[in-house]
């Protein structure tokens, strides 16, 4: 089945920088959209970033993060990345990675359990 | 802040029904995107219940219901069981930030 596992998570102090993982089972990764969807302590989900199916050749990001996160992907190993620097104290949250069905309104048919990212000195 | 707005909190007994609302403005919902609803139960990952608005991915019981209208999207669970008790949240398309944006969820009692 269908099987989306982030890693990568932790404490981190403001201005370092983090990677996160999103292992990708049971479906044809390279075949999908892949997002990351964040959500802090007390908030909702924020979307957070997303690459383009096939060769990853487009990525979009909210404005709270352009410039500091990098989405990627590694379609030989199915697994999404989301490069985060240069860190604050308001990236903390649960971040989750999803996938997306067919076009950029579609739903995100399918989440991880999410990693915990903690920015604090 | 959200840019859909939820109630943070609902209940209902056992084998009631409760609803659930959804709203945004004319860059999203009222725009014709159409609207999305997850479950999150507590420890595990988010599962799409509704897409399209309305339309019931296999295996969901047709307890569950969506609806939309102007700028605005409603869930609802009838006949509520004590395994419905999660976090619920709507999920749009907005073309001005030109991404996704979700409701700031909802937290359902069954009491």
């Amino acid at each position: 089945q269908v099987q989306l596992v982030e890693s990568g998570g932790g404490v981190v102090q403001p201005g370092r920088s983090l990677r996160l993982s999103c292992a990708a089972s049971g479906f044809t990764f390279s075949a999908y959209a892949m997002h990351w969807v964040r959500r802090a302590p007390g908030r909702g989900r924020e979307w957070v970033a997303v690459i383009s199916y096939d060769d990853g050749s487009n990525q979009y990001y909210a404005d709270s993060v352009k410039g500091r996160f990098t989405i990627s992907r590694d379609n030989s190993k199915n697994t999404l990345f989301l490069h985060m620097d240069s860190l604050r104290a308001e990236d903390t949250a649960v971040y989750y990675c999803a996938r997306q069905m067919t076009t950029v309104t579609s739903p995100f048919d399918s989440w991880g359990q999410g990693t915990l990212v903690t920015v604090s000195s | 802040q959200s840019v859909l707005t939820q109630p943070p909190s609902v209940s209902g007994a056992p084998g009631q029904r409760v609803t659930i609302s959804c709203t945004g403005s004319s860059s999203n919902i009222g725009a014709g995107y159409h609207v999305h609803w997850y479950q999150q139960l507590p420890g595990t990952a988010p599962k799409l219940l509704i897409y399209g608005n309305s339309i019931r991915p296999s295996g969901v019981p047709d307890r569950f219901s969506g609806s939309k209208s102007g700028t605005s999207a409603s869930l609802a669970i009838t006949g509520l069981q004590a395994e419905d008790e999660a976090d619920y949240y709507c999920h749009s398309y907005d073309s001005s930030l030109s991404g996704p944006v979700f409701g700031g969820g909802t937290k359902l009692t069954v009491l």
